[in-house]
């Protein structure tokens, strides 16, 4: 049964750390999304790649956040330095891009707490 | 720019009754359409998707969507709602241009006994 992990689960933290959010795309999936979701905001799409290369992060601040792929099996979300603005779930999705069919597996998501 | 709408934040039935969670798009070219479900505490989960073909697609749980072009709508629908139907649903389109889907503001399903 593939799934999309994502670690950690919870994550508490003060304002000013660095938080690094982890994800494994399901194996043999070509594209990793991730989303930011919040009561206030909704579900937001913050970067996504595909085979690797990220194709788009204008959802992302740029000046705290990053997101790599340094390789197949695993997807980083970084936010240098948080804020308490940044308490959200954060999912990870991964997906198979052909033609026509754009089904995104979704992890069980990441709860940041900035404090 | 492609865009859906939920016009329902949250929607009530009583179990055994018919449901409908409301989705209507704006997509320039064919819509490939989505429907996901989050329950508490867990990602979306896919529904079902249409991308052509027959007009009413089915999907998981006994949920079926229909598409309708003339009014852009791709309306959720069940037959006879059960309790652990309650949950979140999303309706979202594929931006034709990327890989990326388009989601709506969530539809809150509440399912009473």
């Amino acid at each position: 049964d593939a799934r999309v992990t994502q670690t950690p689960r919870h994550k508490v933290t003060e304002m000013g750390q660095e938080v690094t959010m982890r994800c494994q795309p399901i194996l043999g999936h070509n594209t990793v999304f991730w989303y930011r979701q919040t009561m206030m905001q909704g579900l937001e799409l913050l970067a996504y790649f595909r085979n690797r290369a990220p194709l788009d992060d204008s959802g992302m601040p740029k000046d705290r956040f990053s997101a790599e792929m340094p390789d197949a099996t695993l997807a980083t979300l970084k936010i240098q330095p948080s804020e308490p603005r940044d308490s959200a779930v954060y999912f990870c999705a991964s997906g198979l891009e052909r033609a026509g069919s754009n089904e995104q597996f979704f992890g069980p998501g990441t709860r940041l707490t900035v404090l | 720019a492609q865009s859906v709408a939920q016009p329902e934040d949250q929607v009530n039935v009583a179990e055994g009754n018919p449901l409908t969670v409301k989705c209507t798009y704006s997509v320039s070219g064919n819509p490939y359409l989505f429907w996901y479900v989050q329950y508490p505490n867990r990602g979306l989960q896919f529904l079902l998707k249409y991308i052509t073909g027959d007009n009413l697609v089915k999907g998981s749980y006994g949920f079926e969507a229909e598409f309708n072009k003339s009014q852009t709508s791709f309306h959720l629908k069940k037959p006879s709602a059960l309790v652990s139907d309650s949950a979140l649903y999303f309706c979202a389109v594929r931006d034709p241009l990327a890989d990326k889907l388009i989601f709506g503001t969530g539809t809150r399903l509440q399912v009473f006994p």
